[in-house]
């Protein structure tokens, strides 16, 4: 049980363009989900937390304008990487948790490289 | 503030040898401590977790003891394998149903046969 996706798993784009990262709760459903960026050989650094049916939370220094979350479902959170630029090339990993709990249940990651 | 500070890699090990990463924590109240595990390319993988002092967390050979004295959730296995290769991230999680996780830096580990 917990199990998590993400799609793609892989994306390239132009610069530019637009890409949207999909996070699913398969086998439960995730009140709270979390978008965080990993860079290479460097530890999780948390973009933003989201509820179901409300705004995102932010954390200090992302640009919400750029990194778009919805989460319009129990089961979905996206993120949309607007306008991007090779300087978010990064892997972005979501997490979902259900409920008042301390454990987040990870997806497997998206690797994001933009030209 | 909230840390956690972990030893940094990468470590290298042959098979069957016996395991410690160390796990240091600053936080205001009672967190609750985690080890995630992330194989290469993939995500993190919740490998155990403790949520009060002396409570010992235990998964897939792998233990690791809360210590509010120390301060410590050092991570320890008697016999890796090869498959044990990844690289372990020490958590914690604090501030109720809306808390956040921080993590440690992360350590390589990397078995050798």
């Amino acid at each position: 049980g917990a199990v998590v996706s993400q799609h793609p798993s892989r994306v390239i784009c132009k610069s530019g363009t637009s890409v949207k990262i999909e996070c699913r709760s398969l086998d439960f459903q995730a009140t709270t989900m979390f978008w965080y960026r990993q860079f290479p050989k460097q530890s999780l650094m948390l973009m933003a937390t989201s509820n179901e049916g409300s705004k995102a939370t932010y954390e200090q220094g992302v640009e919400k304008d750029k990194f778009l979350i919805n989460h319009a479902s129990l089961t979905l959170s996206t993120l949309t990487v607007t306008s991007a630029h090779p300087e978010d090339s990064s892997f972005y990993i979501c997490s979902a948790a259900s409920g008042a709990t301390d454990t987040q249940y990870f997806g497997p990651g998206t690797r994001l490289t933009v030209l | 503030g909230n840390s956690v500070t972990q030893m940094e890699g990468p470590v290298t090990l042959s098979e069957e040898a016996f395991l410690t990463i160390n796990c240091t924590y600053t936080a205001t109240g009672y967190p609750s401590l985690f080890w995630y595990v992330q194989y290469p390319g993939e995500g993190l993988q919740l490998l155990l977790k403790a949520t009060k002092a002396d409570d010992k967390g235990s998964n897939k050979g792998f233990e690791a003891t809360y210590r509010k004295e120390t301060t410590s959730f050092h991570l320890e296995k008697g016999s890796v394998q090869v498959s044990d290769s990844a690289v372990y991230f020490c958590a914690l999680y604090y501030g109720g149903s809306q808390g956040n996780l921080i993590f440690g830096k992360g350590t390589k580990l990397s078995v050798k046969p």
